[in-house]
């Protein structure tokens, strides 16, 4: 069974600090998708990983995936409070591409 | 609006009811999925579905709980003789036709969901 396993399932910071959210798995995934969810919406995709190795940046975001593709991180430089929200990461199952999901890092950015 | 686009955004069921849910994906898009949310918890996978064809529906209750994508019209999630149990955020996403023999390469898009409340 594919697993992945977030962490810190919560994160309380002040404005301006640096943050890192892990996604672990013992599968390998194909490719990893990070998603960010705000109350009352729908999950929305930051950016999806396919290479082992690769990085990823999207403004104050980095986001990596391991050599064996088997976990990823994604890192905030910066946080402003506006990165508030529910941090999702994903990858598709071997056989039928469904998602599963990790349980998801709750962050919040305080003023 | 070329998204994925759900409706009802909130339902509200009494017990022995029965919900439906209704996803249109985007526009271009023939592969949908539906995936169940408890409160800050990650999604759970329940069905995936092409027109007319119900590819993985392991992740669904085998009672109560049926999924269809017609070949006109919306997907749909039904659920009958609703229990307090079935209250939950219900979300649907769509994807594009994956490269040939390349399973799961194709992000999918999600709506912003149905709140089902069961009273």
């Amino acid at each position: 069974t594919q697993l992945l396993e977030q962490s810190p399932q919560f994160l309380s910071i002040q404005e301006g600090e640096n943050l890192t959210v892990y996604c672990n798995s013992s599968s390998v995934f194909s490719s990893l998708q990070w998603y960010r969810q705000e109350p009352g919406e729908g999950p929305v995709l930051l950016v999806t990983v396919v290479t082992g190795g690769e990085v990823k940046k999207l403004k104050r975001l980095t986001f990596q995936f391991g050599d064996a593709r088997k976990d990823s991180s994604l890192h905030i430089t910066a946080a402003q409070p506006g990165d508030t929200g529910l941090y999702l990461c994903a990858g598709p199952s071997s056989n039928t591409g469904k998602l599963i999901f990790g349980q998801g890092t709750t962050l919040q950015v305080k003023p | 609006n070329a998204g994925v686009m759900q409706n009802p955004r909130h339902l509200v069921r009494r017990r022995g009811q029965e919900a439906r849910l209704r996803c249109s994906p985007m526009k271009g898009h023939s592969h949908v999925y539906w995936y169940r949310q408890l409160p800050e918890e990650g999604l759970k996978f329940m069905v995936y579905l092409q027109k007319e064809n119900i590819i993985d529906e392991s992740g669904m209750p085998k009672e109560r709980f049926s999924a269809e994508f017609p070949k006109e019209g919306p997907s749909i999630l039904r659920i009958q003789q609703v229990v307090r149990g079935d209250s939950a955020a219900y979300f649907c996403a769509s994807s594009p036709i994956s490269r040939a023999g390349v399973i799961g390469n194709q992000p999918q898009h999600f709506g912003d969901g149905t709140r089902l409340s069961i009273l």
